[in-house]
């Protein structure tokens, strides 16, 4: 089955600091979303993608789809303590595919102590 | 407007018992799913439905795992009996009809001892 590959696994955070992450698959996705899930709750959808190059932003939160659609990447500009939680990617072929979510593993951003 | 509701929150059993799960989705949806997530790991689709009919359940482990959406509303998801390595969240989600936003409850944290 589809896998996705989400790196790094986990990351420290100082307030004011960029951060990236990124996630690859080893199939095309129509769709690249990416979600943030807190303690005790279920995931919140962040940004979603629709098209191979796009570029999007969601406040200091900027994702791409890329070029291959077997790639994407979310960057958070000038973190705050907030930010902390898991990041997911998650992958969607359609509508034809029922929607269904592939979900990589995660990347947890906690902070620097 | 209401989210995705779920109960109970946690549940401890031992293994080889049984246990059920509920969910009520975001009035209007009529897609819903069932998610397992395992510690560390990002969710994985066990169940979709479409209204009260099953569209997707190939990642549903049936010798145990049985799930119901009889009124197209609420669902509930049952494992019998269960084992030790079904210790995760189960969590649910719904969306509407044609969308791709799926909208997540808080999940049930399961633990099997």
């Amino acid at each position: 089955g589809q896998q996705l590959n989400q790196s790094p696994q986990s990351m420290f955070i100082q307030e004011g600091e960029d951060v990236s992450m990124n996630c690859t698959s080893s199939s095309i996705f129509n769709t690249w979303l990416w979600y943030k899930q807190e303690p005790g709750e279920g995931p919140v959808l962040l940004i979603a993608l629709y098209k191979a190059g796009e570029l999007t932003s969601n406040g200091r939160l900027t994702a791409q789809f890329g070029i291959t659609r077997k790639d994407s990447f979310l960057n958070i500009s000038a973190s705050i303590p907030s930010d902390v939680g898991i990041y997911f990617c998650a992958g969607q072929l359609g509508e034809a595919a029922g929607n269904k979510l592939t979900f990589g593993g995660g990347t947890r951003v906690l902070v620097k102590p | 407007e209401a989210g995705v509701a779920q109960s109970p929150r946690y549940k401890i059993i031992e293994k080889r018992q049984s246990v059920a799960f509920w969910c009520n989705p975001i009035s209007g949806h009529a897609t819903l799913y069932w998610y397992q997530q395992i510690l560390g790991q990002g969710p994985k689709l066990l169940i979709q439905f479409q209204n009260n009919g099953v569209v997707d359940d190939s990642q549903l482990p049936k010798d145990r795992f049985s799930a119901e959406r009889l009124k197209g509303v609420d669902s509930t998801l049952k494992i019998q009996p269960a084992k030790l390595e079904d210790s995760a969240v189960y969590l649910c989600a719904s969306t509407l009809a044609g969308s791709n936003e799926q909208f997540f409850g808080p999940g049930t944290r399961l633990t099997v001892l």
